[in-house]
C-alpha cells in the first residue's frame, strides 16, 4: 500500500485567509503532483515537481503556489483564499521504477472557502 | 485540447450483475492508459496500466482491454459486489518524447451495486 498523506482532510475557512495544504510521501518518489477536482468534473493537474527545487505549473491555471524543499514534502499554498478556490485537492507521487509507473494518491483535502 | 471521455456517467446494478464501462481517448501520440478505482473518502487506487494495443489485464473479477488504434478501453466487472461500489477513473498519458506525459483524466463512472 502506498504511503502518501494529506492534511487537513477537510478545511472550512473564511475569505482572505492564507492556507497551506500539506502532502507528504514516504516512498522516496521524485515526481509529485497536485490535482484539483470540482464536483462532477475531472481531476485537473495544477502543479507538479520532478524533484527537489523543481516545480512546474500544470494544465489548469491556479492561483496556488507550491514548493519542494524536501523530496518527501510538497505543500500547496493559497495566499488569500476566495470562494472560487472551493474544491477538492489531491496530491500524488510517482517513482522511477520502470516503464509502467503509476501514480499513488493521497486521500485529498476538501476545501471550502466562505 | 486533449479529451478523455467516460461512459456511462453513473451506473446502478444489482449484486451479481456483470457490467462494463468505456473510456475514449485520443488515438495519436499514445503512451499509456491507466484505470483507477476511487471509493468515497479514500484515495484513488491504481487498477491497471496498459500500453500496448490489444492489451488485456485482469485483477480478480475486474478486467480491462485496450484499443489504441481507435482510442478506447473497456473495464469489465464480473458478478458485481457491493464492495465494488466506487468511481472508476481512466487517465490517458501522451507520448512525450518517448516518455510518459502527465495524466489526463476522464470524469469517471460512478458504480453503485445494490445488495
Amino acid at each position: 500500500e502506498a504511503d502518501i498523506y494529506q492534511t487537513p482532510r477537510y478545511l472550512v475557512i473564511g475569505t482572505g485567509k492564507k492556507i497551506t495544504l500539506e502532502c507528504s510521501q514516504t516512498m522516496g518518489h521524485d515526481k509529485m503532483y497536485w490535482y484539483q477536482q470540482d464536483p462532477g468534473m475531472e481531476l485537473h493537474l495544477i502543479h507538479y515537481s520532478y524533484g527537489v527545487n523543481s516545480t512546474e505549473k500544470g494544465d489548469l491555471s491556479s492561483e496556488s503556489t507550491v514548493s519542494r524543499i524536501r523530496t518527501e514534502h510538497f505543500p500547496l499554498t493559497l495566499e488569500s483564499a476566495r470562494p472560487s478556490h472551493t474544491s477538492q485537492y489531491l496530491c500524488a507521487s510517482k517513482g522511477y521504477r520502470g516503464r509502467l509507473d503509476t501514480q499513488y494518491f493521497g486521500p485529498g483535502t476538501r476545501l471550502t472557502v466562505l | 485540447i486533449l479529451n478523455v471521455e467516460q461512459s456511462p456517467q453513473s451506473l446502478h446494478v444489482q449484486e451479481g450483475d456483470s457490467t462494463n464501462f468505456t473510456c475514449s481517448f485520443p488515438s495519436s501520440n499514445f503512451y499509456a492508459l491507466h484505470w483507477y478505482r476511487w471509493e468515497t473518502a479514500k484515495s484513488p487506487e491504481a487498477l491497471f496500466v496498459m500500453t500496448l494495443n490489444g492489451d488485456e489485464k485482469k485483477k480478480g473479477r475486474i478486467s480491462a482491454t485496450l484499443n489504441t488504434k481507435e482510442g478506447y478501453s473497456y473495464l469489465y466487472i464480473k458478478g458485481s459486489q457491493p464492495e465494488d461500489s466506487a468511481t472508476y477513473l481512466c487517465a490517458f498519458a501522451m507520448n512525450y518524447g518517448g516518455s510518459q506525459g502527465n495524466l489526463i483524466f476522464g470524469k469517471g463512472t460512478k458504480l453503485s451495486v445494490k445488495p
